[in-house]
């Protein structure tokens, strides 16, 4: 399987702390996407981050992609209940053409 | 209103049948892909096409199958040949390469 990995596999955090998720895959890429989900629902894109890139910043979202292993990590900074959801990455393989997603970290996000 | 619809939102199946799973945008995207999410886990492919007439396989697609005879259009079909089709099944679409992914809302499949 080409399916990447998230870790941890579930965070609880409090409200106003920072949540770091890390993201690691198989293959050579275009770019790496992080998205969320709330439960039963459809995935919405937050960031995409090209491989020529090593940062990107959106609101209170920071991606970081390391490209020499593989890796990325989204940090959410001062979080919130509402970004309690399950959040993705997804790698937009090189000369494939499919997206490949990993499983996923719970996060949970207590008032 | 443009986006990806996806219909019906909650499907009950006999052991032995076929079903179809619609998905339809209006986004003028290229290419489209179906995946499967079972409780707690991500998601895994089942098949994408990038072009009208034109698909591929993905990482689990044993017992579906698919057809792109329209560029809005990508359904999915979920044979009697798939043991345990009890899951949650995600469509999406995108324009081109190094661009996001816009998803349904997704259709819970049962096997009664």
């Amino acid at each position: 399987s080409q399916q990447g990995e998230e870790d941890p596999q579930a965070l609880s955090i409090q409200e106003g702390e920072n949540a770091t998720m890390n993201c690691s895959y198989k293959t050579s890429i275009n770019n790496l996407q992080w998205y969320r989900q709330n439960s039963g629902r459809g995935l919405v894109h937050l960031i995409l981050i090209r491989s020529n890139e090593r940062e990107k910043h959106s609101g209170r979202l920071r991606v970081t992609l390391d490209t020499s292993k593989k890796s990325s990590s989204l940090l959410i900074t001062a979080s919130r209940a509402a970004d309690t959801a399950s959040y993705f990455c997804a790698t937009d393989a090189r000369s494939q053409g499919n997206l490949i997603f990993g499983k996923g970290t719970k996060l949970s996000v207590k008032p | 209103d443009g986006g990806i619809t996806q219909s019906p939102k909650y499907l009950f199946r006999k052991e032995g049948q076929n079903v179809t799973l619609s998905c339809e945008q209006n986004l003028n995207h290229d290419a489209m892909y179906w995946y499967r999410q079972d409780p707690g886990q991500g998601l895994r492919l089942i098949y994408y096409s990038q072009i009208v007439n034109d698909f591929q396989k993905g990482d689990i697609a044993e017992g579906y199958s698919v057809s792109r005879e329209k560029k809005e259009s990508f359904p999915l079909t979920v044979t009697s040949a798939q043991k345990n089709p009890t899951a949650f099944y995600l469509c999406a679409s995108k324009p081109v390469a190094n661009t996001e992914a816009f998803f349904g809302q997704g259709t819970r499949l049962t096997v009664v």
